[in-house]
């Protein structure tokens, strides 16, 4: 099974600040595989980003998303009051999929 | 858009069985896969297990031994059963079609809420 270990737990910025959250793999994915999730509270997740850096349909080129191998990075150029939010990373490599643990973005 | 819902007991006792159903707005079961997810309060996203419409399943290994998927393909429904249930098992379940580009997810249900207490 791949670990995925995300930090910081918690980033607390203003908006309009960058925000960079980091996923690291217990073994290396491909990064066709991996994908980043946005979750607010009472909702589903809202896929961001597949392939590593593809842009789902809708999500605004403020996020980005970028690595491969073991190292995964979103990047929120400038946040917006929307943004903040819990942020998941996510492989699909193989069998079991698995999240990591969630990196929550609060305002500051 | 496809639409996702979600429906079941929420409370379920202890040692029991947990069934749910994910109902789907129009008739693409048979052309995707569908998996389930869960999400104790306050905590991260864990894989069930993932059918397809014609029937072909593969199981996370943490919950083999007592989850159960399947089509109904004349009711647009996804089901899933889990049986022997603790409160470790009390979370958000959702249920999610795979994207036509890629294994990962991009329709889900808005989740439902499953208790587990006597």
């Amino acid at each position: 099974e791949t670990v995925l270990t995300q930090s910081p737990g918690t980033l607390s910025l203003s908006p309009g600040e960058r925000a960079t959250l980091s996923c690291r793999a217990s073994q290396s994915v491909d990064s066709i595989s991996f994908a980043w999730y946005q979750q607010k509270p009472g909702q589903a997740p809202r896929l961001l980003i597949y392939g590593a850096s593809t842009r789902a349909t809708g999500v605004p080129d403020r996020f980005s998303g970028s690595g491969s191998g073991t190292d995964f990075t979103l990047t929120i150029s400038r946040l917006e009051p929307e943004d903040f939010a819990v942020y998941y990373c996510h492989q699909y490599a193989g069998s079991p999929l698995t999240f990591g643990g969630g990196t929550n973005v609060e305002i500051k | 858009q496809v639409q996702l819902q979600e429906s079941g007991p929420g409370l379920v006792k202890p040692s029991e069985t947990l069934s749910l159903s994910c109902s789907v707005s129009d008739d693409s079961i048979s052309d995707y896969y569908w998996s389930w997810f869960r999400q104790p309060a306050g905590k991260g996203l864990e894989w069930i297990g993932r059918i397809s419409g014609s029937g072909n399943i593969n199981y996370n290994p943490s919950f083999k031994s007592r989850v159960d998927m399947s089509v109904d393909m004349s009711k647009n429904q996804v089901s899933l059963k889990l049986t022997s249930v603790t409160a470790a098992d009390t979370a958000v379940y959702y249920c999610a079609r795979r994207s036509t580009s890629g294994w990962f997810y991009d329709h889900w249900g808005q989740g439902t809420l499953v208790t587990v207490s006597s």
